[in-house]
């Protein structure tokens, strides 16, 4: 057990509509990752937290957002759901928001979108 | 800009043989790699990873693995599979010259350990 919680673990919706995962990150880890993880395009990252602030962004979708709260919590947004969007979202935290060390990752929200 | 390469999508191997995953990359500073795990339907687990010191890191469940500077690899070894050890396994990098702190990862390959 990583000691990251995601949760739903699985979600399935439909083409338009919107959806929130969310992460409580490891006790004492101040950043949090989000990464989506498809057959096609591997594990890529979307944005990173670091205590409450955005720190870095990657290939994230207007479409998408996320937040990191003051009890370091994060959500992320999906609306206007696509097909292509279909994948597995994990979250992953570290202590810092320039860590040397691994890190620690959920076990994923699984989106299904018809 | 920073990469990870595994040449190989699969890798086939008898239990009790020795196997290795390969990891070429490509960072402008120095390098911090990484070996994650992924069994099915779970997360990422850290193995190893190696920032700086001896070549030859030592991580979870027997596994090593090997930086090599001059070839840019770091590839994962284990002396004896086992076929507990079939999952999916990313390498990654990020550059520790004060470029980007997020992991680059690899798109994964897949180990089959054969009984």
């Amino acid at each position: 057990d990583s000691g990251v919680t995601q949760t739903p673990k699985h979600l399935i919706t439909a083409t338009g509509q919107r959806v929130t995962l969310r992460c409580s990150p490891r006790s004492g880890d101040l950043s949090v990752y989000w990464y989506q993880q498809s057959l096609d395009q591997g594990l890529q990252f979307l944005i990173q937290y670091y205590n409450g602030e955005e720190r870095a962004k990657g290939n994230i979708l207007e479409r998408f957002s996320a937040q990191q709260f003051p009890d370091l919590h994060s959500e992320l947004n999906l609306s206007s759901l696509e097909l292509g969007d279909s994948a597995l979202y994990f979250c992953a935290s570290s202590l810092t928001g320039t860590n040397t060390g691994e890190l620690f990752f959920g076990e994923g929200s699984r989106l299904t979108v018809l | 800009a920073q990469s990870v390469a595994q040449p190989e999508d699969q890798v086939n191997v008898a239990e009790g043989n020795p196997l290795t995953v390969k990891c070429t990359y490509s960072v402008s500073g120095n390098p911090y790699l990484f070996w994650y795990v992924q069994y099915p339907n779970r997360g990422l687990q850290f193995l190893l990873k190696y920032i700086t010191g001896d070549n030859l890191v030592k991580g979870s469940y027997g596994f090593e693995a090997e930086f090599n500077k001059s070839q840019t690899s770091f590839h994962l070894k284990k002396p004896s599979a086992l076929v507990s050890d079939s999952a999916l396994y990313f390498c990654a990098v990020r550059d520790g010259g004060g470029g980007s702190y997020i992991p680059t990862f690899g798109r994964g390959t897949s180990l089959i350990v054969h009984p």
